[in-house]
């Protein structure tokens, strides 16, 4: 079936640094949507591509969705303590379902 | 997030026992989707629903039941039949527009702990 793939599974940072989370997938996706998981909380929204070759940002994180629609990337810029948490994609699939990737965890140290 | 609502945040169940987990939402989506949790795992789909009535079974659904007899309800049962339900239980929701999908709005989840 479809899947999504997403890496690295962990990433440790230095306050400062940049920080970016990979995501491919098998098949061509309709969308592709960014969510952050924060410790101990639920996962919330961030942000949806739609159009091949989409980019969108939003302050420090940008988003980018590839041209043949299989694969995404987010990048933050100059990460701070407040980015911990885990992100997730999730593409739409074939069957208007939404399919995750495992998540990357994002650590960063002061 | 937004209208969703899980009750109760945390449960704690005996070995063998049935319990139902709530998954309320005021948002008037029509699909509402279940998953399961495991520490430092992404989310797995337990079981879906697009419409009232109909449900369909996601990549888990052994040892779970669920019922969609009113839009804004999707309750989940993990039976006695599933052998390691410790986890965090998240419901999530989602409106369903023409040809691309929605956003799809998650509940704080529930934490359930077998005893």
């Amino acid at each position: 079936g479809q899947q999504v793939m997403q890496i690295p599974q962990y990433q440790h940072v230095q306050e400062g640094e940049d920080f970016t989370t990979y995501c491919n997938s098998s098949t061509t996706l309709s969308n592709i949507q960014w969510y952050k998981q924060r410790p101990g909380g639920h996962p919330v929204f961030l942000i949806q591509l739609v159009k091949s070759g989409e980019v969108k940002k939003q302050k420090r994180l940008t988003f980018q969705f590839g041209e043949a629609k299989k694969n995404s990337s987010l990048h933050i810029t100059a990460t701070q303590t407040t980015d911990v948490g885990t992100y997730f994609c999730a593409g739409g699939g074939s069957q208007g379902n939404l399919i995750f990737g495992k998540g990357t965890k994002l650590s960063v140290k002061p | 997030d937004g209208g969703i609502t899980q009750s109760p945040k945390y449960l704690f169940r005996k070995e063998g026992q049935n319990v139902t987990l709530s998954c309320e939402q005021n948002l008037n989506h029509d699909a509402m989707y279940w998953y399961r949790q495991d520490p430092g795992q992404g989310l797995r789909l337990i079981y879906y629903s697009q419409i009232v009535n109909d449900f369909q079974k996601g990549d888990i659904a052994e040892g779970y039941s669920v019922s969609r007899e009113k839009k804004e309800s999707f309750p989940l049962t993990v039976t006695s039949a599933q052998k390691n339900p410790t986890a965090f239980y998240l419901c999530a929701s989602r409106r369903l527009a023409g040809v691309s999908t929605d956003t799809q709005y998650f509940g704080p989840g529930t934490r359930l702990t077998v005893l």
